[in-house]
């Protein structure tokens, strides 16, 4: 069974700072997907940033990129520019990629807890 | 652009009392999942449905039965209530198979068992 671990419960950073949220994932499988969420007070689950697993270049979207290694099996998120906004639990989550991904739904980590300091 | 809508957002429910709760979406997407999240676990997955007319187990199904009864509808029924099911619960939806697209997320229904 895949596992997804976020050894972080929570981080806290300055406003404008750069921050790093972790996540390590084990699966027998090459292809995959990999996914950072976004869950603000509102409970409301927003997805960040995708990685397929067979791209070797680190998915970027805005602010926010990644850091997939694939052989260390490790996909880190990192915020610029931090903002009071992104403050919210971060999860990072899996999926198969076996006909088409998705197909067994998502196996989240734990989540991570991030505390913007103005 | 109503994405994923689930019913009820609040519920509280007595230890043996059964509850539905209901999800539609409108994105005519043909994968359909039920999560539920709990303090410290994430979201974990309870049940899900390929296609209309199936259905497949998850992580935690005990206690749940679903039903797909369209390509819209994905159900999710307690029979007998148990404060372990204390939670907060998401649909989701998706297109799976050929391509595989972002998973939509339902707001959540905050269900508490007395």
């Amino acid at each position: 069974a895949q596992t997804v671990t976020q050894s972080q419960p929570e981080m806290s950073v300055q406003e404008a700072e750069t921050v790093t949220l972790s996540c390590t994932y084990d699966t027998s499988e090459s292809d995959y997907y990999l996914f950072w969420y976004k869950q603000p007070p509102s409970r409301q689950m927003i997805l960040v940033i995708r990685q397929e697993a067979y791209k070797q270049q680190n998915a970027t979207e805005n602010r926010f990129s990644v850091n997939f290694q694939k052989a260390a099996k490790s996909f880190s998120l990192k915020i610029s520019d931090s903002q009071l906004g992104d403050a919210a639990m971060y999860f990072c989550a899996y999926t198969p990629g076996y006909s088409g991904g998705g197909a067994d739904g998502l196996t989240f980590g734990k989540g991570t807890h991030l505390i913007i300091q103005p | 652009n109503a994405g994923v809508t689930q019913t009820p957002k609040f519920q509280v429910l007595k230890t043996g009392q059964s509850m539905t709760l209901q999800c539609a979406q409108d994105m005519n997407h043909n994968s359909m999942y039920w999560y539920r999240q709990d303090p410290g676990m994430g979201l974990r997955l309870i049940y899900y449905s390929a296609s209309e007319g199936t259905t497949d187990k998850g992580e935690v199904p005990n206690g749940y039965n679903v039903s797909r009864l369209n390509k819209r509808e994905f159900s999710l029924r307690l029979e007998s209530a148990a404060p372990s099911q204390t939670s907060v619960y998401f649909c989701a939806s998706t297109v799976t198979g050929t391509v595989y697209t972002e998973a939509f997320f339902g707001q959540g229904t905050r269900l508490t068992v007395v």
